[in-house]
């Protein structure tokens, strides 16, 4: 069966370091996936795409990979912030519709 | 400011009444789409639209309804509510007939007794 992975447990990590979030899928052949992050009570927000074709994508202190072999997409938010604690959602594209994963909580403690 | 308006935010209904909760975006996007969102169970399709007078089912679409008349405007409609309805809700739209970057309104919280 088709599958979209994220950690279900929150993640909690110190101000400053890099918070790393995976997102696994099964049964997919997406041609690109799409991180997502949402507050609480609030819509998600759009932060990043990144292509079938594409290794890695960076946006300030962001920064995503794409591994379609391991089918395996890894978030990364470097030097923390308490502002980053969220929900972040991954998503795939596949037959013209966004296939949501359940998300990981951060949570970044000062 | 661009944008995606859902109306209303919060909404407390009883079993059977039929409800409709609107969506407009102003950005002239084609692609619009409708979410529901349970603890546990993530983000899950209802329905989508590639533009005007063409709509699609998503992943749950039972005991839905949409229609899109106009480009800016994807009203959900419930004909006969349920507790089971009982989500929170998010409007989406995209820009281009593909679906690339959502912008989510800020959703609806449904209460059905």
């Amino acid at each position: 069966s088709q599958k979209i992975e994220q950690n279900s447990e929150a993640l909690n990590i110190q101000e400053g370091k890099t918070a790393t979030l995976t997102c696994n899928y099964t049964n997919y052949s997406p041609a690109y996936l799409q991180w997502y992050r949402q507050d609480p009570g609030r819509g998600p927000v759009f932060l990043l795409l990144i292509r079938e074709n594409e290794k890695e994508k960076r946006k300030e202190r962001l920064k995503v990979t794409f591994d379609t072999t391991l089918k395996q997409s890894l978030f990364h938010i470097t030097a923390s912030q308490p502002a980053d604690s969220a929900t972040y959602l991954c998503a795939l594209y596949q037959g013209g519709k966004l296939i949501f994963g359940q998300g990981t909580e951060l949570s970044v403690k000062p | 400011e661009a944008q995606v308006t859902q109306n209303p935010r919060y909404l407390i209904t009883v079993t059977g009444k039929k409800l409709t909760v609107t969506c407009s975006q102003n950005m002239n996007h084609e692609y619009m789409s409708w979410y529901r969102q349970d603890p546990g169970l993530g983000l899950r399709q209802i329905y989508y639209s590639m533009n005007v007078e063409v709509t699609d089912k998503g992943d749950v679409p039972e005991g839905y309804k949409v229609s899109r008349k106009e480009k800016r405007n994807f009203p959900l409609i419930l004909e006969s509510p349920s507790p089971n309805q009982t989500s929170l809700y998010f409007c989406a739209s995209s820009p281009g007939q593909g679906v690339k970057t959502q912008y989510f309104g800020p959703g609806t919280r449904l209460l059905v007794l």
